[in-house]
């Protein structure tokens, strides 16, 4: 059964930091090239971030250029993302996705 | 970036009714490649999002065949031939043409 588990969303004060993963099982991770997606409570879906199946090609979306880190270890079946000077903004949920496949989400709330 | 936008927006429809909502975007979705990277996905209320449709016209593996996309270019369209309770829900666009990805803002389907 193919599953993406996302993990480490919580609450955050603005400024701070967290560093989320997402756990794949089912398929072959090293082969699909990588997304996150994030929703905040009652709105659409925002794309955040890619990466190739190699870790080669990456891309950001404007909104978190410069403050989000995209990475991969293909050996641990495993997606990061590392997000750093974090705003109210980036309350959401945030899924990983390969497109056919989704995740079930982790809440991310930045707040004082 | 490329702009999506879909109508309508809330499309409340009658059971085994058929039900059509558009997508336009602001660009070509024609990559360099020949192919048009417009895809469909369906969030149900409290489910993470799911892709119906990819390329287009390209159904998923598991989705009805009530489920189509047509369009090219610019204007693209989804339809449900005959509408069935579990297809209540959240339906977007995506562009996988250009960088920074960009989804449609969202047409909210319901049974009237």
């Amino acid at each position: 059964e193919v599953q993406l588990v996302e993990s480490g969303g919580g609450l955050v004060q603005p400024g701070g930091s967290l560093r989320l993963s997402c756990a794949a099982s089912g398929f072959t991770f090293a082969t699909y090239d990588m997304n996150w997606v994030r929703q905040a409570p009652g709105k659409g879906l925002e794309w955040v971030s890619y990466i190739d199946r190699s870790g080669s090609y990456i891309y950001y979306a404007d909104s978190v250029k410069g403050r989000f880190t995209i990475s991969r270890d293909n050996a641990k079946n495993s997606l990061y993302l590392e997000m750093n000077s974090l705003r109210a903004e980036d309350t959401a949920f945030y899924y990983c996705a390969t497109w056919d496949y989704w995740g079930q989400g982790t809440l991310v709330t930045v707040s004082s | 970036d490329v702009v999506m936008t879909q109508s309508p927006l809330a499309l409340p429809v009658t059971l085994g009714q058929p039900a059509s909502i558009s997508c336009r975007s602001s660009q070509s979705l024609v990559y360099s490649d020949g192919k048009t990277y417009l895809s469909w996905f369906q969030q149900r209320p409290g489910q993470s999002p799911r892709r119906l449709i990819s390329e287009v016209s390209n159904r998923d593996s598991g989705v009805p065949d009530r489920f189509s996309g047509s369009g090219s270019g610019t204007d693209f369209t989804l339809k449900i031939s005959r509408v069935e309770a579990e297809d209540v829900g959240v339906y977007y666009c995506m562009q996988g043409a250009h960088w920074p990805l960009t989804f449609g803002p969202g047409t909210k389907v319901d049974i009237k």
